[in-house]
């Protein structure tokens, strides 16, 4: 099976860097996926690594080290507007995606 | 015009009644699944379908009941609604494409349902 650990809560100010890690176990491994869901809304896809390194979208990238089954989420210059929950998640194939209980940043002025 | 919607957007209801919740989607996809959301839970899977003619037990399926009527149409059903169902239910598509994709998936707005 598949479990995904992901801190609850990070708090970081506006303009600043924060990075949400997320930590997988899984049978089988085909990459991590990240969402993002503003309160009241639904999750919107964000990211996907599926090989080892940082991948770069705007403001946001994510990391993937497969050996230390190991991501995360970097969100730079951070705006209010990115207060949200981050779900990691990982999709095995022929099972749907495992996501895992999501991290809910606040950002602060 | 959305992509995945979901019907009713609220609902209100007493113990023991049954609900349906819908879900309808214009993306095409083969793969729809139906999620629940509590406070510092995540999103639990309750049930999924691959296609038309597939339907599988997610994680909390004890109460619920889907049908999968068309490759555009998957309900969830409450046969006998009880309080602890009160939660934030969403319906999702996705299309695995090739083997070992990233299987996104795509997430209606979410039907709040209280049991009271």
């Amino acid at each position: 099976g598949q479990s995904l650990e992901q801190p609850s809560e990070v708090t970081a100010v506006e303009g600043a860097i924060v990075q949400i890690n997320c930590t997988y176990q899984t049978s089988g491994f085909y990459g991590l996926s990240w969402y993002q869901q503003h309160d009241g809304g639904a999750p919107t896809f964000l990211s996907y690594n599926a090989l080892d390194g940082l991948e770069e979208t705007g403001r946001f990238s994510s990391f993937l080290s497969r050996s230390d089954s190991y991501g995360y989420l970097l969100l730079q210059e951070l705006q209010m507007k990115d207060s949200a929950s981050y779900f990691c998640a990982v999709p095995s194939g022929n099972t749907p995606l495992v996501f895992g209980k999501g991290t809910r940043l606040s950002v602060i002025a | 015009d959305a992509d995945v919607t979901q019907t009713p957007r609220n609902r209100i209801t007493k113990t023991g009644k049954r609900i349906m919740l819908e879900c309808s989607q214009t993306k095409g996809h083969d793969r729809m699944y139906w999620y629940r959301q509590d406070p510092g839970l995540g999103l639990r899977l309750i049930y999924y379908s691959f296609d038309v003619k597939d339907i599988n037990k997610g994680e909390i399926s004890d109460g619920y009941s889907v049908s999968r009527q068309a490759q555009a149409k998957f309900s969830l059903s409450l046969e006998s609604a009880i309080p602890n169902q009160t939660a934030l239910y969403f319906c999702a598509t996705s299309d695995l494409g090739l083997a070992g994709g990233t299987d996104t998936q795509y997430f209606g707005p979410g039907t709040r349902l209280t049991v009271l």
